[in-house]
Formats: C-alpha cells, structure tokens, sequence
C-alpha cells in the first residue's frame, strides 16, 4: 500500500536559519509528487510539484525540493526561514491517474524563533 | 479572484442534528473532494466527485454524504452528527480529475465543527 512519512512531526528552527522537511514514500513506480503549506487559519497552498524530468524543483516563498528516486525521498529545503514562514507543511503524493488518488502526509509544524 | 469557499467557517453543533457544509468554487473545475484534517492522522479524504453527478466514497465516508447536482458545489451533509465527527473539515477542487494536473488542489479555508 502507498505510504507518505514525514518523520518530524514539530521543528523549531531561528530565523534566517536554513531549513530541511523530510519526506519518504513508497510506491513502485515515480509518483507525482508535492508539498503544500498551511498557514494558520488557513486552508493549503501548493508551494512546489514533481512531475518529471529536473529532480531539483523550485516553488513559491523560495522553497526548493529534491527527489531522490533512491531514497524515495522528497525533502523541501529554504536557505533562509523567514518568521511567515512558520505553519505546518505536508507533503503529497499522487498514484496513478485520478485525482482521487493523492496521499498525504501527517504533516510537520514549523515554528520559528527570532 | 480564483477561490474555494466553505460556509460556516466554525460550527457548534449537538449530536444527532443534521447539518450541512456548503463547498463552492469559481474555477470551473471538474474535481471535487473532502477532506478531513485531525491531529496526527494529516488529510484523510471522505468523498470525491470526478464530475456532475459522479460522486465516490474516499478512505473515510461513514456519516457523511455528498451531492454534485452542480459543478461549482458540491455541499458535505452530516445526517447525524457524532462526536467523532468532530474535525477540521477542508474542501479542495482542481482542473481535471484524470491527469497529473488533477493533484494540483485548491483548498477552502477550513470549517471548523464542534459535535458535542
């Protein structure tokens, strides 16, 4: 069965610190794969997707992410974490074709401390 | 301006009186789905609907149901509410429900329900 794991469920990184969210799935072949954020009170917002090709991709509120087809990973990165940036983060994953089938993760709430 | 709105956006309500939450998009979208979000479970999807009048259960639909007589609504109809039910409640919408462009979803806001 298809599994999406953020290990960290809560981190706390300083401002202008980098930051790294961990995501692992499995899956036989390449999923699509996503992270949305959700900021308090708010609903989710996608901040980057994988389809294909580039393994490197790049979002919106300059977060990045690699998949790494050998680890089964797709970890979102930002070289400096802005205050705003606090919220909970999932990540995704989608099987096959259908909307329906999109996975997500537990989630990992950021807090940042000035 | 593009956007999926619930109504309400928090509820308190007592067991056993039926209730609805009402889901609408303005982007044309073909598909439709309900979340629900509890502490350490993430998004768990309740129901789906590919198109209009095309509805299908997700991982968790026990005591719920849902209608998608038109395309821009697709309301979420708690029968009898339990205190189980008690969650947030997100719905999402995207452009086509048969390729990858389908996983790219658009949330509402959130509806907060309180069964007591």
């Amino acid at each position: 069965a298809q599994s999406v794991t953020q290990p960290d469920i809560h981190i706390t990184v300083s401002e202008g610190a980098s930051l790294e969210l961990r995501c692992n799935y499995s899956y036989g072949a390449t999923p699509y794969l996503f992270w949305y954020v959700q900021s308090p009170g708010q609903g989710l917002q996608l901040l980057l997707k994988y389809f294909s090709g580039d393994t490197l991709v790049q979002g919106i509120k300059g977060f990045e992410a690699e998949f790494k087809r050998s680890q089964s990973s797709f970890n979102l990165r930002k070289p400096s974490v802005h205050w705003s940036d606090a919220a909970e983060y999932f990540c995704a994953v989608g099987e096959g074709t259908g909307a329906n089938n999109l996975f997500f993760g537990t989630g990992t709430r950021l807090t940042v401390i000035p | 301006e593009a956007q999926v709105t619930q109504n309400p956006r928090y509820l308190i309500t007592v067991t056993g009186k039926k209730l609805t939450v009402t889901c609408s998009q303005n982007m044309n979208h073909e598909y439709m789905s309900w979340y629900r979000q509890d502490p350490g479970l993430g998004l768990r999807q309740i129901y789906y609907s590919m198109n209009v009048e095309v509805t299908d259960k997700g991982d968790v639909p026990e005591g719920y149901k849902v209608s998608r007589k038109e395309k821009r609504n697709f309301p979420l109809i708690l029968e009898s509410p339990s205190p189980n039910q008690t969650s947030l409640y997100f719905c999402a919408s995207s452009l086509s429900p048969w390729d990858p462009r389908g996983y790219e979803q658009y949330f509402g806001p959130g509806t907060r329900l309180t069964v007591t």
